[in-house]
């Protein structure tokens, strides 16, 4: 596509559900990311996926998050029995894989847990 | 420790003059990106300019020039001539071995105040 997109672009759950947010990166781009941006802070690094290697899932913050991409194209991320401390803005953003390329950002998915 | 550093919480600054956004960064990578992104009120992220550790000039694109001080750690993004829709959340990132598509570490940011 065009660009990144992101859905849904909002999600109210129940603390406890789990939630699945979705990310559809540029066609062509190799490397996929996961952001994740509490009110008026900076972004704070997730998961990154860059071809068929294994991913780099180094910045989840607890197991209850995980996420798949397949066909190295859309990827999803999971976050299981939700807090209300996950209430953020989930970014997605997709790369070339290039040397200096910089991201392409999605929109995100603001998740309200109440 | 903090790997990018912004010290300015929040800057204003009068439509047509320029402005200076400071960030600082700490690696021991010999090669590394650096990296600015605006984020206006809507939020999405928006790429703005990239500076190479090796480039020997300063990054410019368009009204957005980078002043890279290696021997300082510093990369202050320059906007000449500020225009009302340049408020907005600037953020300094830094991708380390940029031989690579590893991830990017963002500052904590700035928000950037144009006044008519």
């Amino acid at each position: 596509g065009a660009g990144v997109s992101q859905s849904p672009s909002n999600k109210v759950t129940e603390k406890g559900k789990d939630v699945e947010l979705r990310c559809d990166p540029i066609s062509g781009h190799t490397a996929l990311y996961w952001y994740r941006q509490s009110l008026g802070q900076g972004l704070e690094f997730l998961i990154y996926f860059q071809g068929n290697s294994a991913p780099d899932k180094s910045g989840l913050p607890s197991d209850r998050f995980s996420a798949e991409r397949t066909g190295g194209s859309v990827s999803t991320l999971t976050i299981q029995r939700t807090q209300q401390e996950d209430s953020a803005v989930y970014l997605c953003a997709s790369s070339p894989g290039t040397v200096n390329y910089g991201y392409t950002f999605g929109s995100g998915t603001r998740l309200t847990v109440v | 420790a903090q790997k990018i550093t912004q010290t300015q919480p929040g800057m204003f600054v009068q439509e047509k003059e320029a402005v200076t956004l400071d960030c600082t960064y700490d690696t021991s990578d010999q090669s590394y990106g650096l990296f600015w992104y605006k984020q206006p009120s809507s939020g999405e992220m928006i790429f703005l300019i990239y500076q190479g550790s090796y480039d020997e000039q300063n990054a410019t694109e368009g009204r957005y020039s980078l002043n890279f001080q290696k021997a300082r750690k510093s990369a202050n993004l320059v906007i000449s001539a500020s225009q009302l829709g340049d408020s907005a959340m600037y953020f300094c990132a830094m991708r380390e071995n940029p031989g690579s598509a590893r991830q990017l570490t963002f500052g904590s940011g700035t928000q950037l105040t144009v006044l008519p």
